[in-house]
């Protein structure tokens, strides 16, 4: 069975810091990954997918994440935070290889931007 | 396009009432999902569809019906309302291609069941 956990429940760093959001999985499969972001009062936009092409994945507004399979991670990273990256985030894998949609979300992590 | 759009974006019930949680995408996307969002929980799959005419059973289905007669449309009916069921929804859809496809989902609606 699929599954995706997120190591922290609530993340602070200074405007102008790194940002580290930590993922890990479990997966029969070669999995399919993907990181959300949900501003608050928001819907859900895709940050980043990964695909087998490329163990490092770049997303929008400078995040990135590198998929680790032999530690069975997938951490977001950003080398430096801004205060509208304020949301919280989901690490997310799909719950069979491939197809159906159906997608397995973590718990979710909250990042916090202080000034 | 309008992408995936969900009607009502926020909705108060009381025990027992009846509705339906709209939703409609124009991307001709095969598969369509609904969650639920539940604090510290991210999102439970609820209910899903491959195609016009075929559902299936997600992770938390209890107290919902789906149908899909459409491609575009993927209602969820929440039959008698209870409590537990407030949460916000969403719902998704994606392109049956195959390779790594993301899904795209709608803004959400917000339900409180009183």
């Amino acid at each position: 069975a699929q599954s995706v956990t997120q190591l922290d429940s609530h993340v602070s760093v200074s405007e102008g810091t790194p940002v580290l959001l930590r993922c890990n999985y479990s997966s029969s499969y070669s999995p399919s990954l993907f990181w959300y972001v949900q501003h608050p009062n928001k819907g859900l936009q895709l940050l980043l997918k990964y695909t087998s092409a490329a163990t490092l994945v770049k997303g929008i507004n400078g995040f990135e994440a590198e998929f680790k399979k032999s530690e069975t991670s997938f951490h977001l990273t950003k080398p430096s935070a801004h205060m509208s990256d304020a949301a919280e985030y989901f690490c997310v894998v799909s719950a069979i290889s491939g197809n159906t949609g159906k997608l397995i979300f973590g718990q979710g992590t909250t990042l916090q931007v202080k000034p | 396009n309008a992408g995936v759009t969900q009607t009502p974006k926020f909705q108060v019930l009381k025990t027992g009432q009846s509705m339906t949680l709209q939703c409609a995408q124009d991307m001709n996307h095969e598969y369509m999902s609904w969650y639920r969002q539940d604090p510290g929980m991210g999102l439970r799959l609820i209910h899903y569809s491959v195609g016009a005419g075929i559902t299936d059973q997600g992770e938390v289905p209890n107290g919902y019906n789906v149908s899909r007669s459409t491609t575009e449309d993927f209602p969820l009916r929440l039959l008698s309302a209870a409590p537990s069921q407030t949460s916000v929804y969403f719902c998704a859809s994606r392109s049956a291609l195959s390779g790594v496809v993301a899904q795209y989902f709608g803004p959400g609606t917000r339900l409180t069941v009183l």
